[in-house]
């Protein structure tokens, strides 16, 4: 089975903070994705990555960069967390010749 | 730009009902589409894909759904509904080349009464 894991379920940080969010797969797969979820909006597109320091904005890159320093893992930073970043983010990976994306259980996080 | 609409944000059956939850995209070309459920406080796991082939495609959990080109629509369905059933569900499409990005539908809750 195709695991995918983040780094934290429940995530508290002040505004200003600087935030890291992490995910990893075990499926050696080429392509990786950050989405953000909000009620009535369903998940946008943030960042994704289709090979090892490769990466490409998404529809809604602003506030955010990422980092892929290594195939299994791709992280998600916040340089200046603000309370419009409040949201769940779920990270999904791919292998680059398939269309099915995987999910993680996804990070709750909360920007106060 | 491809987008995706999936018609009402919140639905409600009766256990043993016909689930129906609408999805319609917008594409000139045929994407590959997919259904997905989220159980609440987890992450979203794939129920269905339609990419080529056949229209009526099966998937877990006894959901299924059938591709309309001519319709642009790919709408899910379940004969009987079951209290386990009560999730989210998102509608997505991709492109059928290069990355395979999705644009996910805005979700529908459904509801199964007892």
């Amino acid at each position: 089975d195709v695991k995918v894991t983040q780094s934290s379920r429940y995530l508290v940080k002040r505004t200003g903070e600087k935030v890291f969010l992490e995910c990893v797969q075990d499926m050696d797969h080429e392509n990786m994705f950050w989405y953000r979820q909000d009620p009535g909006l369903g998940l946008r597109l943030i960042y994704f990555s289709y090979d090892v320091k490769m990466k490409e904005k998404g529809d809604i890159p602003e506030g955010y960069s990422v980092s892929r320093e290594k195939k299994e893992r791709f992280s998600l930073i916040l340089e200046s967390a603000s309370t419009n970043q409040t949201s769940m983010y779920l990270c999904a990976s791919g292998e680059a010749s398939q269309e099915t994306q995987y999910f993680g259980p996804g990070t709750r996080l909360l920007v106060l | 730009a491809q987008s995706v609409t999936q018609l009402g944000s919140h639905v409600s059956v009766s256990e043993g009902a016909l689930v129906l939850l609408r999805c319609n995209y917008s594409s000139s070309v045929p994407p590959y589409l997919f259904w997905y459920v989220q159980y609440p406080n987890q992450g979203l796991q794939l129920l269905l894909k339609y990419t080529t082939g056949a229209t009526l495609v099966k998937g877990i959990n006894g959901f299924e759904a059938e591709f309309k080109k001519s319709e642009t629509s790919f709408h899910l369905t379940k004969p009987s509904a079951h209290m386990s059933d009560a999730a989210e569900y998102f509608c997505a499409v991709s492109d059928i080349a290069g990355t395979y990005k999705y644009i996910f539908g805005t979700g529908t809750r459904l509801k199964v009464l007892a």
